[in-house]
Protein backbone atom coordinates (compact mmCIF):
# COMPACT_ATOMS: atom_id res chain seq x y z
CA UNK A 1 0.00 0.00 0.00
CA UNK A 2 1.30 3.68 -0.59
CA UNK A 3 1.96 5.63 2.25
CA UNK A 4 2.21 8.44 1.13
CA UNK A 5 0.21 10.87 -1.95
CA UNK A 6 1.47 13.77 -4.14
CA UNK A 7 0.34 16.60 -5.51
CA UNK A 8 0.70 17.72 -8.17
CA UNK A 9 0.62 14.33 -10.02
CA UNK A 10 2.28 15.97 -13.03
CA UNK A 11 3.86 19.44 -13.37
CA UNK A 12 5.25 21.42 -16.61
CA UNK A 13 7.34 24.52 -15.97
CA UNK A 14 9.75 26.89 -17.78
CA UNK A 15 14.16 26.37 -17.56
CA UNK A 16 14.54 28.91 -14.40
CA UNK A 17 11.27 28.82 -12.57
CA UNK A 18 11.11 26.75 -9.38
CA UNK A 19 8.91 23.85 -8.72
CA UNK A 20 6.91 22.82 -5.68
CA UNK A 21 6.23 19.32 -4.92
CA UNK A 22 3.96 18.35 -2.31
CA UNK A 23 3.70 14.93 -0.55
CA UNK A 24 1.02 14.17 2.55
CA UNK A 25 1.31 10.65 4.09
CA UNK A 26 -0.77 9.03 6.87
CA UNK A 27 1.20 7.66 10.04
CA UNK A 28 3.58 8.95 12.80
CA UNK A 29 6.95 8.49 11.18
CA UNK A 30 10.87 8.99 12.04
CA UNK A 31 11.68 10.67 8.72
CA UNK A 32 10.39 11.68 5.15
CA UNK A 33 13.21 11.12 1.91
CA UNK A 34 12.70 12.69 -1.42
CA UNK A 35 13.78 10.28 -4.53
CA UNK A 36 14.18 11.08 -8.20
CA UNK A 37 13.46 8.63 -10.97
CA UNK A 38 14.42 9.19 -14.69
CA UNK A 39 12.37 7.25 -17.01
CA UNK A 40 14.04 3.62 -17.22
CA UNK A 41 16.56 4.18 -14.47
CA UNK A 42 16.20 3.35 -10.63
CA UNK A 43 15.60 5.72 -7.96
CA UNK A 44 18.16 8.13 -6.49
CA UNK A 45 17.78 9.63 -3.45
CA UNK A 46 17.83 13.41 -2.97
CA UNK A 47 17.52 14.08 1.05
CA UNK A 48 16.41 13.29 4.17
CA UNK A 49 14.70 15.19 6.91
CA UNK A 50 13.65 13.54 10.10
CA UNK A 51 10.58 14.28 11.94
CA UNK A 52 11.88 17.00 14.49
CA UNK A 53 13.51 18.89 11.32
CA UNK A 54 10.95 21.52 10.16
CA UNK A 55 13.26 22.61 7.23
CA UNK A 56 16.06 21.41 5.08
CA UNK A 57 18.40 22.39 2.26
CA UNK A 58 20.93 20.54 -0.57
CA UNK A 59 21.72 22.70 -2.82
CA UNK A 60 18.96 23.97 -5.54
CA UNK A 61 16.19 21.62 -3.06
CA UNK A 62 14.58 22.95 -0.38
CA UNK A 63 12.57 20.29 1.91
CA UNK A 64 9.90 21.35 4.30
CA UNK A 65 7.81 19.33 7.33
CA UNK A 66 4.87 19.82 8.89
CA UNK A 67 4.45 16.55 11.12
CA UNK A 68 1.04 18.15 12.77
CA UNK A 69 -0.68 18.23 8.67
CA UNK A 70 1.57 15.46 8.18
CA UNK A 71 2.77 16.66 4.74
CA UNK A 72 6.19 18.04 2.58
CA UNK A 73 6.99 19.60 0.36
CA UNK A 74 9.82 19.58 -2.26
CA UNK A 75 10.62 23.30 -3.92
CA UNK A 76 13.65 22.93 -6.51
CA UNK A 77 14.61 26.69 -7.35
CA UNK A 78 15.95 27.66 -10.81
CA UNK A 79 15.51 24.27 -12.63
CA UNK A 80 16.98 23.11 -15.60
CA UNK A 81 15.59 20.64 -18.64
CA UNK A 82 18.22 18.43 -16.73
CA UNK A 83 15.90 18.09 -13.45
CA UNK A 84 13.42 16.24 -15.26
CA UNK A 85 11.74 13.12 -13.99
CA UNK A 86 9.79 11.55 -11.44
CA UNK A 87 9.35 12.49 -7.68
CA UNK A 88 8.52 10.39 -5.35
CA UNK A 89 8.24 11.09 -1.41
CA UNK A 90 9.30 8.35 1.14
CA UNK A 91 8.35 7.61 4.91
CA UNK A 92 10.45 5.67 7.39
CA UNK A 93 7.38 4.60 9.79
CA UNK A 94 8.30 5.48 14.06
CA UNK A 95 10.05 2.41 14.97
CA UNK A 96 8.27 0.15 17.86
CA UNK A 97 6.87 -2.53 15.64
CA UNK A 98 7.48 -1.34 12.46
CA UNK A 99 10.51 -2.94 10.59
CA UNK A 100 12.81 -0.73 8.83
CA UNK A 101 10.94 -0.24 5.31
CA UNK A 102 10.68 2.91 3.60
CA UNK A 103 6.80 3.37 1.83
CA UNK A 104 6.91 5.90 -1.42
CA UNK A 105 3.96 8.32 -2.40
CA UNK A 106 2.63 8.12 -5.80
CA UNK A 107 5.27 10.54 -7.68
CA UNK A 108 5.23 13.20 -9.25
CA UNK A 109 6.28 13.99 -12.50
CA UNK A 110 8.24 16.93 -13.65
CA UNK A 111 9.15 18.17 -16.85
CA UNK A 112 10.88 21.37 -16.96
CA UNK A 113 10.73 22.68 -20.99
CA UNK A 114 14.48 24.30 -22.46
CA UNK B 1 31.35 0.91 -10.45
CA UNK B 2 29.86 -0.39 -7.05
CA UNK B 3 26.68 0.06 -7.10
CA UNK B 4 23.78 -2.06 -6.71
CA UNK B 5 23.68 -4.74 -9.92
CA UNK B 6 20.27 -6.72 -10.59
CA UNK B 7 20.22 -9.23 -13.21
CA UNK B 8 18.45 -9.99 -15.70
CA UNK B 9 17.89 -6.52 -16.67
CA UNK B 10 14.93 -7.85 -19.21
CA UNK B 11 12.78 -10.62 -18.62
CA UNK B 12 10.10 -11.94 -21.13
CA UNK B 13 8.44 -15.17 -19.78
CA UNK B 14 5.09 -17.08 -20.69
CA UNK B 15 2.73 -17.05 -18.31
CA UNK B 16 2.64 -20.12 -15.60
CA UNK B 17 6.59 -19.92 -15.98
CA UNK B 18 9.35 -19.41 -13.20
CA UNK B 19 10.99 -16.58 -12.59
CA UNK B 20 14.18 -15.76 -10.97
CA UNK B 21 15.76 -12.47 -10.15
CA UNK B 22 19.06 -11.32 -8.86
CA UNK B 23 20.33 -8.37 -6.74
CA UNK B 24 23.93 -7.97 -5.49
CA UNK B 25 23.99 -5.27 -3.22
CA UNK B 26 26.76 -2.46 -2.13
CA UNK B 27 29.01 -4.67 -0.48
CA UNK B 28 28.55 -3.96 3.14
CA UNK B 29 25.09 -3.36 2.83
CA UNK B 30 23.56 -5.25 5.56
CA UNK B 31 20.29 -4.32 4.96
CA UNK B 32 18.69 -4.89 1.55
CA UNK B 33 14.93 -4.71 0.10
CA UNK B 34 12.71 -5.61 -2.77
CA UNK B 35 10.19 -3.30 -4.67
CA UNK B 36 7.68 -3.40 -6.77
CA UNK B 37 6.94 -0.50 -9.53
CA UNK B 38 4.12 -0.74 -11.79
CA UNK B 39 4.26 1.81 -14.68
CA UNK B 40 3.06 5.14 -13.25
CA UNK B 41 3.20 4.04 -9.84
CA UNK B 42 5.13 4.56 -7.01
CA UNK B 43 7.76 1.34 -5.72
CA UNK B 44 5.56 -0.85 -3.34
CA UNK B 45 7.19 -2.47 -0.61
CA UNK B 46 7.68 -6.37 -1.21
CA UNK B 47 10.30 -7.75 1.53
CA UNK B 48 13.12 -6.55 3.33
CA UNK B 49 16.24 -8.65 4.69
CA UNK B 50 18.21 -7.50 7.16
CA UNK B 51 21.78 -9.62 6.99
CA UNK B 52 20.23 -13.54 6.25
CA UNK B 53 16.88 -13.01 7.13
CA UNK B 54 13.67 -11.70 5.74
CA UNK B 55 12.61 -9.09 8.47
CA UNK B 56 9.54 -8.48 6.75
CA UNK B 57 7.82 -10.05 4.23
CA UNK B 58 4.64 -8.61 4.24
CA UNK B 59 4.56 -7.14 1.14
CA UNK B 60 4.90 -10.24 -0.39
CA UNK B 61 1.32 -10.42 -2.90
CA UNK B 62 0.97 -14.08 -2.34
CA UNK B 63 3.01 -17.30 -1.86
CA UNK B 64 3.96 -17.68 -5.30
CA UNK B 65 7.18 -15.16 -4.63
CA UNK B 66 9.32 -15.87 -2.22
CA UNK B 67 12.85 -14.43 -1.67
CA UNK B 68 16.02 -15.65 0.05
CA UNK B 69 19.72 -14.30 0.93
CA UNK B 70 21.33 -17.07 1.53
CA UNK B 71 24.97 -15.46 2.68
CA UNK B 72 23.83 -12.19 3.39
CA UNK B 73 24.37 -10.41 0.38
CA UNK B 74 23.27 -11.52 -2.87
CA UNK B 75 19.66 -12.08 -2.53
CA UNK B 76 16.85 -14.09 -5.21
CA UNK B 77 13.41 -13.31 -5.95
CA UNK B 78 11.66 -15.81 -7.16
CA UNK B 79 8.27 -16.11 -8.43
CA UNK B 80 6.39 -19.06 -9.59
CA UNK B 81 3.63 -19.56 -11.95
CA UNK B 82 4.06 -15.96 -13.29
CA UNK B 83 0.92 -14.31 -13.80
CA UNK B 84 0.13 -11.70 -16.52
CA UNK B 85 -0.56 -9.32 -12.97
CA UNK B 86 3.12 -9.54 -12.20
CA UNK B 87 4.37 -7.63 -15.15
CA UNK B 88 6.42 -5.04 -13.79
CA UNK B 89 9.72 -3.51 -12.34
CA UNK B 90 11.32 -5.19 -9.54
CA UNK B 91 13.76 -3.18 -7.96
CA UNK B 92 16.23 -3.70 -5.36
CA UNK B 93 17.68 -1.42 -2.87
CA UNK B 94 20.54 -1.85 0.11
CA UNK B 95 21.40 0.47 2.77
CA UNK B 96 24.12 0.33 5.51
CA UNK B 97 21.74 0.96 8.37
CA UNK B 98 20.92 -1.53 10.38
CA UNK B 99 18.67 1.08 13.14
CA UNK B 100 16.58 3.75 11.82
CA UNK B 101 15.89 3.45 8.21
CA UNK B 102 18.48 5.99 6.29
CA UNK B 103 19.00 6.10 2.81
CA UNK B 104 18.23 3.69 0.13
CA UNK B 105 20.86 2.85 -2.98
CA UNK B 106 18.60 1.52 -5.53
CA UNK B 107 19.88 -0.46 -8.64
CA UNK B 108 18.44 -0.05 -12.17
CA UNK B 109 15.76 -2.76 -11.86
CA UNK B 110 14.40 -5.99 -13.72
CA UNK B 111 11.47 -5.38 -15.89
CA UNK B 112 9.28 -8.88 -16.06
CA UNK B 113 7.27 -9.08 -18.80
CA UNK B 114 4.80 -11.99 -18.38
CA UNK B 115 3.06 -12.99 -21.76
Amino acid sequence: SQQGEEDPQALSIQEGENATMNCSYKTSINNLQWYRQNSGRGLVHLILIRSNEREKHSGRLRVTLDTSKKSSSLLITASRAADTASYFCATALRPGGATNKLIFGTGTLLAVQP
Amino acid sequence: GAGVSQTPSNKVTEKGKYVELRCDPISGHTALYWYRQSLGQGPEFLIYFQGTGAADDSGLPNDRFFAVRPEGSVSTLKIQRTERGDSAVYLCASSPTSGTTGELFFGEGSRLTVL
